[in-house]
Parts: C-alpha cells; sequence; structure tokens
C-alpha cells in the first residue's frame, strides 16, 4: 500500500514569499501531524489534524498554519518567509485517534530560503 | 514539560559490534516510548515502541524495554551492520497531549565494515 506522500520533495524560495506543502497520508489514516527538522533544533511538533480539526498546536508563530481536508489531506503553510525556515518539513500519519500504532512519516519536503 | 535525552553522538563501531544508545525521558503522564530511524535523504521510520513499563520492543534485532523505574529506554543491537548506519531518534507520546511525539536531538551511528 501507499506511504505518506509529500510533495514537492525540494523548494526553493526567497524571504518573505509564502509556500504551501502537501501531505498525502496512508489510505484510512485521519490523523495527520507535521514537524521540523533543523540541525539546531532537531525535530520540533507544528500541529496535528483529525478528522479537519487542528487538535494540538506547537509553540510555532502565526505564520505556520494548516488544515486538512475531508479525505484526509493536509496542508501547511508559511507565510512572510524567513531564511531560518529553511529546514525539512515532515508529515506523518496514524489510524488511530491516540498514538498507539506510531506514525508513518513521509520523506519530507526540503525547503530552503534564501 | 515533556522531554528526550539522548547520549551525545555521532557514535562509530565496526561490524558485528554490539550497540546501545541510551535514552531517558520526563513525562507528566504515563507515555508510550518509540524509536525512529532516518537514513540519509529520508524521512523517520519506526523502528519499535513500547507503551507500558516493562513492554519490550523489538524489530530487525534491534531491541528496548521500557523502564519505568529508570525512566528509560535503551536501545541495544547484538551485532550491527553497515545497513544500520543511520540516526535514530527516541521519542515519546504523552496520553494528555494527543498524538505529538517529542524527539530527542538524535545519534549518528555508523558502521564500519
Amino acid at each position: 500500500k501507499a506511504g505518506v506522500t509529500q510533495t514537492p520533495r525540494y523548494l526553493i524560495k526567497t524571504r518573505g514569499q509564502q509556500v504551501t506543502l502537501s501531505c498525502s497520508p496512508i489510505s484510512g489514516h485521519r490523523s495527520v501531524s507535521w514537524y521540523q527538522q533543523t540541525p539546531g533544533q532537531g525535530l520540533q511538533f507544528l500541529f496535528e489534524y483529525f478528522s479537519e480539526t487542528q487538535r494540538n498546536k506547537g509553540n510555532f508563530p502565526g505564520r505556520f498554519s494548516g488544515r486538512q481536508f475531508s479525505n484526509s489531506r493536509s496542508e501547511m503553510n508559511v507565510s512572510t518567509l524567513e531564511l531560518g525556515d529553511s529546514a525539512l518539513y515532515l508529515c506523518a500519519s496514524s489510524l488511530a485517534a491516540d498514538n498507539s500504532y506510531g506514525y508513518t512519516f513521509g520523506s519530507g519536503t526540503r525547503l530552503t530560503v534564501v | 514539560g515533556d522531554s528526550v535525552t539522548q547520549m551525545e553522538g555521532p557514535v562509530t563501531l565496526s561490524e558485528e559490534a554490539f550497540l546501545t544508545i541510551n535514552c531517558t525521558y520526563t513525562a507528566t503522564g504515563y507515555p508510550s516510548l518509540f524509536w525512529y530511524v532516518q537514513y540519509p535523504g529520508e524521512g523517520l521510520q519506526l523502528l519499535l515502541k513500547a507503551t507500558k513499563a516493562d513492554d519490550k520492543g523489538s524489530n530487525k534485532g534491534f531491541e528496548a524495554t521500557y523502564r519505568k523505574e529508570t525512566t528509560s529506554f535503551h536501545l541495544e543491537k547484538g551485532s550491527v551492520q553497515v545497513s544500520d548506519s543511520a540516526v535514530y531518534f527516541c521519542a515519546l507520546s504523552d496520553p494528555g497531549a494527543n498524538s505529538k511525539l517529542t524527539f530527542g536531538k538524535g545519534i549518528t551511528l555508523s558502521v564500519r565494515p
């Protein structure tokens, strides 16, 4: 079965622009989470959606936002990009409402802000 | 708040050596514990998990036991292979935080032939 699909794989944007990243979870998975991975801060939780509702949000500025559609696909948006937003953005999906099954991660979107 | 502490890296071993990667945690609730592995250029793969005290997670020769008394979840493998070279992350999920994963900083393992 198909895994978690993230598009695009690579992205280069200019400071001040905005960007939208997409995530298609495993079929049947209703929970989708987003993480930011940087060499300095490691893996940091952005937000989590379940059945189109944001259930949990990490400590990121309001420039970071997301949503989930009725088919469980999710998007995250970053507005007014800063150099420090350069990172690997990982999406993960889970079958259960809790974390009892663990999360399956996508390969990520590598965002470079210049 | 919740936190995960992993031993400092990187770690370099010869093939067939014994591996231990230490992981300790702090959590307000009764968390589930995970080890994830990341190969170069890829996302995270779930290696193993444990959801209650004394549970042992195992996969691909790796093992880790949930030790509540020492708040630890150390990863072990009896004989590493070159293909085990990757970055390893310990993580927890606190039931009070829905499905949020809190990760350790990760440790890079390199295995020499």
